[in-house]
């Protein structure tokens, strides 16, 4: 697949519950980004990774939100002690280099109940 | 920090109509780079344009064009000749241009435009 992939496409959850989503970047592509898009709005930036480290995670809203790159391709999200509130679609998207295009996946809907 | 607005929040237009989907961004940077988004029913946002501040010059795709002017901090964006296709929400994107930001996009609210036959 030549395209950003993210699993599962819908993940519904009952409050409380720990989750992971997953992103496949294109190969090759060093900077992977997580955003969150939720009901009506645009995607808010949540992490950013160069290679396996984080480079920002100044958009994680609180610490039930953690994010790994342990090999520098594929990166999970984990929220723990999920709430309705974290109901979004999230999204994925990776780039070559820090100054070119970022290609997004098709996101994953997180549904808390 | 930076903040985008698309004041459109739905626009609703008869194929074949010109649309002009608006943009407004704040940034107190003077290099930053200014992008436009699609996003069908699918999901997966598309990519349709960057632009970097210094360079003014209007651009034209086929049957989109985009109008940036840097002395009233507008991007907008015009789809002559609609057709359903069309139908999607559109974003504006800002991102600075400083090696520190990564690639970091700050979107708009979304602009929802519906073709309708």
């Amino acid at each position: 697949g030549a395209g950003v992939s993210q699993t599962p496409s819908n993940k519904v959850t009952e409050k409380g519950k720990y989750v992971e989503l997953r992103c496949d970047p294109i190969s090759g592509h060093t900077a992977l980004y997580w955003y969150r898009q939720s009901l009506g709005q645009g995607p808010e930036f949540l992490i950013y990774f160069q290679g396996t480290g984080a480079a920002d995670d100044s958009g994680l809203p609180n610490d039930r939100f953690f994010a790994v790159r342990p090999e520098g391709s594929v990166s999970t999200l984990k929220i723990q002690r999920t709430e309705r509130g974290d109901s979004a679609v999230y999204l994925c998207a990776s780039s070559t280099r820090e100054n070119t295009e970022a290609f997004f996946g098709q996101g994953t809907r997180l549904t808390v109940v | 920090a930076q903040k985008v607005t698309q004041a459109q929040t739905e626009i609703s237009v008869v194929e074949k109509e010109d649309v002009t989907l608006d943009c407004v961004y704040e940034t107190r940077d003077t290099t930053y780079y200014l992008f436009w988004y699609k996003q069908p029913p699918s999901g997966e946002l598309v990519f349709l344009i960057r632009r970097n501040s210094f360079d003014e010059q209007n651009e034209i795709s086929g049957r989109y064009s985009w109008n940036f002017q840097k002395s009233t901090s507008s991007f907008n964006f015009t789809i002559t000749a609609s057709q359903v296709v069309d139908s999607a929400v559109y974003f504006c994107a800002l991102r600075l241009s400083n090696n520190n930001a990564g690639n970091m996009l700050t979107f708009g609210g979304g602009t929802r435009l519906m073709v309708k036959p």
